[in-house]
């Protein structure tokens, strides 16, 4: 069965620092690798998605950037983060429909 | 762009009573409409999912309804329980492309 794995589970950084989240999927081979950005009280807003390695297409412009260096890894990451960068990212992964989430990391900015 | 809205954010209900939660969308080549639910501090999952070629479909408490001509979906809890209370998202996708859009979420509270 396929599992996705996302760490760390909550992160508190300060303005300014760099940012690494990472998400693995096992199970499955070439899938659709999403990030999601949750802002407290708000909805799903798509950051990123891959649907190969190398290949990234960005939603929205902004202070993050993502990576597929593996099939079935993907990483969030920026160089210097801002306080608006505060939030809950979740990682998933689809085959054609359903979406399956990791576990979500609560990122605060401070 | 592609846009889904969802209405309305919040909703309060009494045990036992229905909820009704309505999404539109925008990209009419959209044919892939899933439900999710997100209980606190918990993951999304999926708890329903209609397609384009379907106007309804139940699976025991919970229903959705798709009117493609006007691009509605819904999402009906009915005899809702306390165990019901979360947020959920209505999302639509184009099974061709790769990306699903989310609404803004519904928090529901399901009072005992």
């Amino acid at each position: 069965s396929q599992t996705i794995h996302q760490w760390p589970a909550t992160l508190v950084q300060p303005v300014g620092s760099p940012l690494s989240l990472e998400c693995t999927v096992e199970g499955t081979s070439n899938p659709n690798l999403y990030w999601y950005r949750q802002a407290a009280g708000r909805g799903l807003q798509l950051l990123f998605y891959s649907v190969g390695i190398g290949q990234i297409s960005s939603e929205v412009p902004q202070n993050l950037s993502a990576s597929r260096p593996q099939d079935r890894q993907f990483i969030l990451s920026s160089k210097k983060l801002l306080l608006s960068d505060s939030g809950f990212y979740l990682c998933a992964w689809s085959r054609d429909t359903e979406a399956f989430f990791g576990q979500g990391t609560r990122l605060t900015v401070v | 762009g592609e846009n889904v809205e969802q209405h309305p954010s919040t909703l309060s209900v009494q045990e036992g009573d229905s909820a009704v939660i309505k999404c539109t969308y925008s990209d009419s080549a959209s044919n892939y409409f899933p439900w999710y639910k997100q209980e606190l501090g918990k993951r999304p999952q999926l708890i329903i999912d209609i397609r384009s070629n379907v106007g309804e479909k139940k699976d025991q408490r919970i229903a959705v309804t798709l009117n493609k001509t006007a691009k509605h979906f819904s999402l009906h809890i009915t005899e809702t329980q306390p165990e019901d209370s979360a947020v959920y998202f209505c999302a639509a996708q184009y099974t061709g492309g790769f990306k699903t859009i989310f609404g803004a979420g519904t928090r529901l509270f399901v009072k005992a």
